[in-house]
């Protein structure tokens, strides 16, 4: 089974606005990362955050780590019309050695 | 630096067939995962060789295989297509160990494949 689970699966907001997303996770992890997917490309990159980071910063995005919750947070502040992406947490689960995604949050940004 | 690469971007092959697809890392990466995306499933993690070896494995039938070459170039198979492998199947490309503390990974553009 996937090990990161996001929320909501869809958004749809309005260009300035801010957008969040939730992940959360089942076991121990390494680390947290974020990628963004535009329609049928591959995986950019977005952030990774360590198991004892509890928030980062990045241009416009932050993300938060809540290891006792087992979830994350990856707001995009004063979000534009190409932020519309899908957009995927993924967890490298301690002794694993594996990267496992979410099924990812679709964010719409309206003009 | 050259990204990671991918061939072919697309291909069409019929049930019962076979398929090769090729992933060339980030030069200096040692290693390279597999993943497959469909829209049902998601982003489903296949395998992931490092130096050559392979490190890790996904749920998947042993019709998926792959290897690695000493230039860190990647290769998977598929033997005997069936309808629900039609996907896109992408690459990703890491300095060391992908599931390290520090292990980003950089995807290709993919190779979408289409089983008839």
């Amino acid at each position: 089974s996937q090990q990161g689970e996001e929320d909501p699966q869809a958004l749809s907001i309005q260009e300035g606005e801010n957008a969040t997303m939730n992940c959360s996770y089942k076991t121990s992890i390494n680390n947290l990362q974020w990628y963004r997917q535009n329609s049928g490309r591959g995986l950019v990159h977005l952030i990774l955050i360590r198991s004892n980071e509890r928030e980062k910063h990045s241009g416009r995005l932050r993300v938060t780590l809540d290891t006792s919750k087992k979830s994350s947070s990856l707001l995009i502040t004063a979000s534009r019309a190409a932020d519309t992406a899908s957009y995927f947490c993924a967890t490298a689960h301690t002794g694993g050695f594996k990267t496992i995604f979410g099924a990812g949050t679709r964010l719409f940004v309206k003009a | 630096k050259a990204g990671v690469t991918q061939t072919p971007r697309y291909l069409i092959k019929t049930r019962g067939q076979q398929v090769t697809l090729s992933c060339s890392p980030i030069s200096g990466h040692r290693s390279v995962s597999w993943y497959q995306q469909t829209p049902g499933q998601g982003l489903q993690f296949l395998f992931e060789y490092f130096s050559e070896t392979q490190r890790n494995k996904g749920n998947f039938p042993g019709r998926f295989s792959g290897r690695q070459f000493s230039n860190s170039r990647s290769e998977m198979n598929v033997s005997t297509l069936e309808l629900g492998d039609s996907a896109l199947y992408l690459c990703a490309s890491s300095p060391g160990l992908a599931g390290a503390a520090t292990g980003e990974l950089f995807f290709g553009e993919g190779s979408r494949l289409t089983v008839l």
